[in-house]
């Protein structure tokens, strides 16, 4: 079946960087537009940015600019998001989300999460 | 930056309709998607392009837009469809996505 798996969870320092992954399965992985999206305990859904598998192009959130960098292997069918100079506010569950253009580019598949705690 | 606004939360009785609001200066121009959250698991669509219904979502959802808001309506709500619901759309340029900040939906 179509499902997006990412990278167990992650605990890092403050001022390290984080690179999480979301494996595609059950479809051509670079026919669809890769999201991510970030959840802090409690709160709401925070869009990061998008990928297309295709052609490697990106797009980020003004927030992420500069800190956040999208990238995948085809050969593996893996996008990866990596996020640098990590502080406290970037504990979050992160997930990956496959955007469908038969849903007009809603997010119709998304990973389980990945848990990024950042302490000292 | 665009903001998409919502209420923090919404009670209704079991059998009851439950609406749920979106406000954004920009949703007469971009899509609007709705996206149902149960404690501890990763977001479902249930609606997209204001309101459309993906197949295996239950007809009593629906969606409809009027002007710079959308609306969530859940109709003959049941105790499953307790949740956090989220709107989601883009700037008036499509560059950037964007969610609203959340409603909990309670069945009393």
């Amino acid at each position: 079946q179509v499902q997006l798996v990412q990278s167990g969870a992650e605990v890092k320092k403050p001022g390290a960087s984080v690179k999480v992954s979301c494996k595609a399965s059950g479809y051509t992985f670079t026919s669809y537009d890769i999201n991510w999206v970030r959840q802090a305990t409690g709160q709401g859904l925070e869009w990061m940015g998008w990928m297309n598998p295709n052609s490697g192009n990106t797009g980020y959130a003004q927030k992420f600019q500069g800190r956040v960098t999208m990238t995948r292997n085809t050969s593996i069918s893996t996008a990866y998001m990596e996020l640098s100079s990590l502080r406290s506010e970037d504990t979050a569950v992160y997930y990956c989300a496959r955007v469908n253009i038969y849903f007009s580019d809603g997010m119709d598949v998304w990973g389980q999460g990945t848990t990024v705690t950042v302490s000292s | 930056s665009y903001e998409l606004t919502q209420p923090p939360s919404v009670s209704v009785s079991p059998g009851q309709t439950a609406r749920i609001t979106c406000s954004g200066d920009a949703l007469p121009k971009q899509y609007a998607y709705w996206y149902q959250q149960k404690p501890g698991q990763a977001p479902v669509l249930v609606i997209y392009k204001d309101s459309e219904r993906p197949s295996g979502i239950p007809e009593r959802f629906s969606g409809s837009s009027s002007g710079t808001t959308v609306t969530l309506t859940i109709s003959g709500v049941q105790a499953e469809d307790e949740a956090d619901y989220y709107c989601q759309s883009a700037d008036s340029s499509g560059t950037y996505k964007v969610f609203g900040g959340g409603t909990k939906l309670t069945v009393l």
